[in-house]
């Protein structure tokens, strides 16, 4: 148990499909990130949120939308998504200590596996 | 630029012997360094840490070493087992910054 908890673990969707991947955490902490990792490729960052405030957009298509509503829940909408979005899109959490929150370890969930048809 | 890379994509050790899995880092104003795990199906782990104003660290079975100078960091896992076996990832970070840039990975196989 990591403490981050990813959902779903697998999902299969068509291009034209809308869905969402939440993220829950359970470690009082108040930075959260969405990555994605694609076989043999360095985790690629994509969002990331400080105390509910997007901090981050790494310059992701809009067919990916975030939504961080508390610091604990993280949500990523997909909308009309490409076959090459097939990845696992995994959520991590980190303690901003008042110096950046890129200085303490991240804590991540199991991912969701994402396959578009 | 800014790049995070492993010397070797694949290391096979034997069950009991030591395995190192090094890592160079170009940023030379990075001061934290991790060690990740990723088994199979999950998310990565965290394994252990090491700032910049440390040399060495040690942990239960694994040692982190940094070497500033030419910008390279190990992973020293003693007595390597079956459950050792995973992905293993380095990244760097600066204080004061908010993006963490991460490795490809090294995948360590354990024979037994």
């Amino acid at each position: 148990e990591t403490g981050v908890t990813q959902t779903p673990r697998h999902l299969v969707m068509g291009m034209t499909n809308k869905k969402s991947l939440k993220c829950e955490q359970h470690l009082g902490h108040n930075a959260m990130y969405w990555y994605k990792q694609s076989a043999k490729k360095p985790l690629e960052l994509m969002f990331v949120y400080n105390f509910k405030e997007q901090t981050e957009n790494n310059s992701v298509p809009s067919r990916f939308s975030p939504e961080c509503p508390n610091s604990s829940h993280l949500f990523l909408h997909l909308h009309t998504l490409q076959p090459e979005d097939s990845a696992l899109y995994l959520c991590a959490s980190s303690q901003d200590t008042g110096q950046g929150y890129s200085n303490q370890p991240q804590h991540f969930g199991d991912g969701t596996r994402l396959s578009i048809l | 630029g800014e790049s995070v890379g492993l010397h070797l994509p694949t290391l096979s050790v034997q069950e009991g012997d030591n395995s190192i899995i090094n890592c160079a880092y170009s940023n030379s104003a990075s001061d934290y360094f991790i060690w990740y795990k990723q088994e199979s199906g999950k998310g990565p782990q965290f394994i252990i840490d090491i700032r910049s104003n440390m040399d060495k660290r040690q942990g239960q079975r694994v040692t982190v070493l940094l070497n500033k100078t030419v910008k390279h960091l190990s992973l020293q896992i003693a007595a390597t087992q079956p459950g050792d076996s995973a992905v293993y990832f380095c990244a760097e970070s600066y204080t004061g910054g908010f993006k963490t840039i991460f490795g490809a990975g090294t995948r360590l196989f354990v024979k037994a």
